[in-house]
């Protein structure tokens, strides 16, 4: 079945960088973009990253654009989110998603993996 | 950036109620509207795509509607199960933002 996987998060220090992970399976994963959302404690979900299928193009906002990057490595199934530069304000959930495509350009988010917390403290 | 604005941002019902929560964008996105429902400690799940298609396996129960800057998502009859928290998204941009979530809660 279609499953995604998080991994990676941790307690790291302000201003100390951190890598998580997010392996696919039960599909192609070459085919899809991918996206990482996040959702800090107790509170709503914030995009973060996107990329393309196959990693020529990506989109940050501007909370973390230059601290983030977003990466893919499509032999191993696997996406990756580079953190530096974190803050405390960082400390959430790293979810990733896949990208899904309809009809009239229609797109969201799905499916999701289960999360992996990143905590940003001294 | 487009911002998206939710209301209420919290709601109480019954189990039978009919509700609707609103979505509002601060430009027009057209349809490029998703609904997502998260239950705590799980990863959301898209309930509507392009502001009126049901996902599939999502009970009919469920329906979105609206264009351009206004949308709502109405639960026909809830369920116990339907109790979570409710966000909107918009994919008008790649640059998507979110609601600031709705919580559903029982009265």
């Amino acid at each position: 079945q279609v499953q995604l996987v998080e991994s990676g998060g941790a307690v790291v220090q302000p201003g100390r960088s951190l890598r998580v992970s997010c392996a696919a399976s039960g599909f192609t994963f070459s085919n899809f973009n991918f996206h990482w959302v996040r959702q800090a404690p107790g509170q709503g979900l914030e995009w973060v990253a996107t990329i393309w299928f196959d990693g020529s193009k990506t989109y940050y906002p501007d909370s973390v654009k230059g601290r983030f990057t977003i990466s893919r490595d499509n032999s191993k199934n696997s996406l990756y989110l580079q953190m530096t530069s974190l803050r405390v304000e960082d400390t959430a959930v790293y979810f990733c998603a896949r990208a899904e495509y309809g009809e009239m350009g229609s797109n969201w988010f799905d499916p999701w993996g289960q999360g992996t917390l990143v905590t940003v403290s001294s | 950036d487009i911002q998206m604005t939710q209301s209420p941002s919290s709601l109480s019902a019954s189990v039978g109620d009919r509700v609707t929560i609103t979505c509002r964008a601060s430009q027009s996105i057209g349809t490029y509207l998703n609904w997502y429902q998260q239950k705590p400690g799980k990863a959301p799940n898209v309930l509507i795509y392009g502001a009126t298609n049901l996902q599939s396996g999502v009970p009919s129960r469920f329906s979105g509607s609206g264009s351009g800057t206004e949308f709502t998502l109405t639960i026909s009859s809830l369920q116990p199960e339907d109790f979570a928290i409710y966000y909107c998204q918009q994919s008008s941009s790649s640059l998507y933002t979110f609601g600031q979530g709705t919580k559903l809660e029982i009265k």
